[in-house]
């Protein structure tokens, strides 16, 4: 089945505890991308990756870092989380033709407390 | 930079009757744009994808057009349900910014029976 897989689905943490949340593709997608959700707020891009080792930031990148060391495979890194990073977060990838959408991941919803 | 615009935040409408829910955006170099649902608290499902060459699509009781000259896409549902309550997305992937994809802030929906 085509899918992107986050993990964990959910996790709480303390501040400054550092932390990963993996994402994993398995439809040969060149783009991926993380975005946070918060009420009032919507849906905001932290990074994207137009393909392996080519990554470049999007609208709230601040705390974050991410990498693209393989295609399938875009993990997100809070080094020192604080609980302004609590939040909803979403991985998704895409094709780069036009006639396909993004397909976004089940969510992680982190705590920071 | 592309700006995405849903109105109204929130709409109420019984069983059975019609939904029209409106997405403007800013910038007309659309490379393409995407309809997601959003239950309370869960990942987003694609419901619809319109390509830049393209008026409308359709899927069952579903149909989204875009007017790239207005900026505006339109989801309409028919013979709504209450299954059919969630908060519904318009997304817009711009032709110079493949990678990312800019979201409006979602239309609330609520079918009584």
């Amino acid at each position: 089945e085509a899918q992107v897989t986050q993990n964990p689905r959910y996790l709480i943490t303390v501040t400054g505890k550092k932390l990963t949340v993996t994402c994993s593709q398995n439809m040969n997608h060149e783009y991926m991308s993380w975005y946070r959700q918060d009420p009032g707020l919507g849906l905001r891009q932290i990074y994207y990756s137009m393909n392996v080792e080519v990554t470049d930031k999007g609208d709230v990148p601040e705390g974050y870092k991410v990498s693209r060391k393989e295609k399938r495979n875009f993990p997100l890194i809070l080094e020192s989380p604080s609980p302004n990073q609590t939040s909803l977060y979403f991985c998704a990838s895409a094709t780069g033709s036009s006639a396909y959408g993004y397909t976004f991941g089940s969510g992680t919803r982190l705590t920071v407390v | 930079k592309q700006e995405v615009t849903q109105i109204p935040a929130a709409l109420s409408v019984p069983e059975g009757e019609n939904l029209v829910l409106n997405c403007s955006f800013t910038d007309s170099a659309i490379y393409n744009l995407q309809w997601f649902r959003q239950d309370p608290g869960k990942g987003l499902t694609s419901l619809l994808l319109i390509q830049s060459s393209q008026r409308e699509q359709t899927s069952g009781r579903l149909n989204a057009s875009l007017d790239k000259s207005s900026g505006r896409s339109t989801l309409y549902i028919a013979a709504s349900q209450p299954g059919d309550s969630a908060t519904y997305l318009c997304a817009a992937r711009s032709t110079d910014s493949w990678g990312k994809l800019q979201f409006g802030a979602g239309t609330q929906v609520v079918v009584t029976p």
